[in-house]
């Protein structure tokens, strides 16, 4: 199975600050029709998942655009550009390229 | 608007048997790919079982190989986890999941399951 390693796994952020969470992969997340299926949830507390980022960089609707996805191959990253309170809670990557999906440990990001 | 509503989690003993449910609404129920995927407490996602639309095909993790069942009653719209022999480490929350292409697209509420003597 692919392995996916997130970092940092806490992040505490000051609210209007930029942050960034990495997300790698134990192989390439290229599939074989060309696209890369990586993908970025946001778990608020006691709450489910929510999709915020499908193929890489492409925002669900209704996603604000200070979230953004890129990376390529093996190495991906999801910004933040100016934290809000509402931001708070685990971001998790998933990849959906190879079979079975697997998860990153999940990155909690608390406000400072 | 998708609505993915688990049911049937809840405290059963080591060696004990769970069924979930999953009520699906406001999409094509019978054309989409469902999973289940659990998260222990405080700990990550795990994918559990996958099942084609038509029911044609299933999957499993390793861990739950041989012990659970997924199934669909696609006239219904709704998903199945059959638990059996469960474990004290199968604990976690039970999401409901839409499969979109490479993706979950949609999550239920989830459903807590708790392997407790």
């Amino acid at each position: 199975d692919v392995v996916m390693t997130q970092s940092p796994l806490s992040l505490p952020v000051t609210l209007g600050q930029p942050a960034s969470i990495s997300c790698r992969s134990s192989q390439s997340l290229v599939h074989s029709d060309g696209n890369t299926y990586l993908n970025w949830f946001h778990q608020r507390p006691g709450q489910s998942p929510r999709r915020l980022i499908y193929k890489v960089s492409n925002r669900d609707s209704g996603v604000p655009d200070r979230f953004s996805g890129s990376g390529s191959g093996t190495d991906f990253a999801l910004k933040i550009s100016r934290v809000e309170a509402e931001d708070v809670g685990i971001y998790h990557c998933m990849q959906g390229t190879h079979w079975p999906y697997t998860f990153g440990q999940g990155t909690k990001l608390e406000i400072k | 608007e998708v609505q993915l509503v688990e049911s049937g989690g809840g405290l059963v003993q080591p060696g004990g048997s769970l069924r979930l449910s999953c009520a699906a609404s406001g999409f094509t129920f019978t054309t989409d790919w469902m999973h289940w995927v659990r998260q222990a407490p405080g700990k990550g996602l795990v994918w559990v079982s996958r099942i084609k639309s038509d029911a044609s095909g299933t999957s499993y993790a390793d861990s739950v190989k041989g012990r659970f069942t997924i199934s669909r009653d696609n006239a219904k719209k709704t998903l199945y986890l059959q638990m059996n022999s469960l474990r004290a480490e199968d604990t976690a929350v039970y999401y409901c999941a839409r499969d979109l292409y490479y993706s979950i697209g949609n999550w239920g509420q989830g459903t807590l399951v708790t392997v407790s003597s």
